[in-house]
């Protein structure tokens, strides 16, 4: 079975730019979670999905960032502009109810804003 | 919110060595998951626990719900071991269900 698949895995921008994640949970997962994790830190949650609504999103800088799941599977967050603190790896994560809710991580996507 | 402190922050150990980390949390929590981020950064779930003892080959862990910690212990460690230990916690009053991690555990297994 496939885990959390994230695209891209690496991607530098200079600041300004936008850029854009992509996410496709674990096939019956109900659960997507968005996180950001800083260098020498734990994961911190930007945003939670229940199916397609978004059920917690106060970690969410929303003048900047925003996240969309629709249809209730994949997933996409987006920067717009990147500023130079938005250097981190992003993590998405999926999980399910069925599962006593254990929390399964995709690979992160690196970025590096210049 | 729920505050979660992990200790030791630092772990340097010789091959085969055991070891006990452990996870303090502030408040009641009814989700507890272990997660062991390796060099390359993929973090990889170890264990759901909320509480109770549980076990998968070298690695076991133990959570004290009424005590609010946790203890994940290593046996034998392999240099393989190596990476950040990090706990997370959820369902502390005021949580709206999602987890909370620690700073983490940066273990280090020499040959």
């Amino acid at each position: 079975e496939a885990g959390v698949v994230q695209s891209p895995r690496y991607k530098i921008i200079e600041k300004k730019q936008p850029v854009a994640f992509w996410c496709n949970p674990i096939s019956g997962h109900n659960t997507l979670y968005w996180y950001l994790q800083n260098l020498g830190q734990g994961p911190e949650l930007l945003i939670r999905y229940e199916n397609e609504e978004a059920v917690d999103d106060s970690q969410l800088p929303k003048d900047r960032f925003s996240a969309e799941r629709l249809k209730g599977v994949d997933s996409t967050l987006k920067i717009q502009p990147a500023e130079l603190g938005d250097s981190a790896v992003y993590l998405c994560a999926s999980s399910s109810w069925t599962e006593g809710n254990t929390i399964y991580f995709g690979e992160g996507s690196w970025l590096t804003v210049v | 919110g729920i505050q979660v402190e992990q200790s030791p922050p630092d772990l340097i150990l010789q091959e085969g060595a055991n070891s006990t980390l452990r996870c303090n949390f502030s408040d009641s929590v009814n989700n507890l998951q272990w997660f062991h981020q390796n060099p390359w950064g993929q973090l990889i779930n170890l264990f759901y626990i909320p509480s109770g003892t549980k076990q998968n080959g070298r690695l076991s862990a133990t959570t004290v719900a009424t005590e609010r910690y946790s203890l994940l212990y290593i046996s034998s460690s392999q240099t393989t071991d190596s990476g950040v230990y990090f706990c997370a916690v959820g369902g502390g009053s005021g949580n709206t269900g999602k987890l909370i991690f620690g700073q983490g555990t940066t273990l280090q297994v020499k040959p």
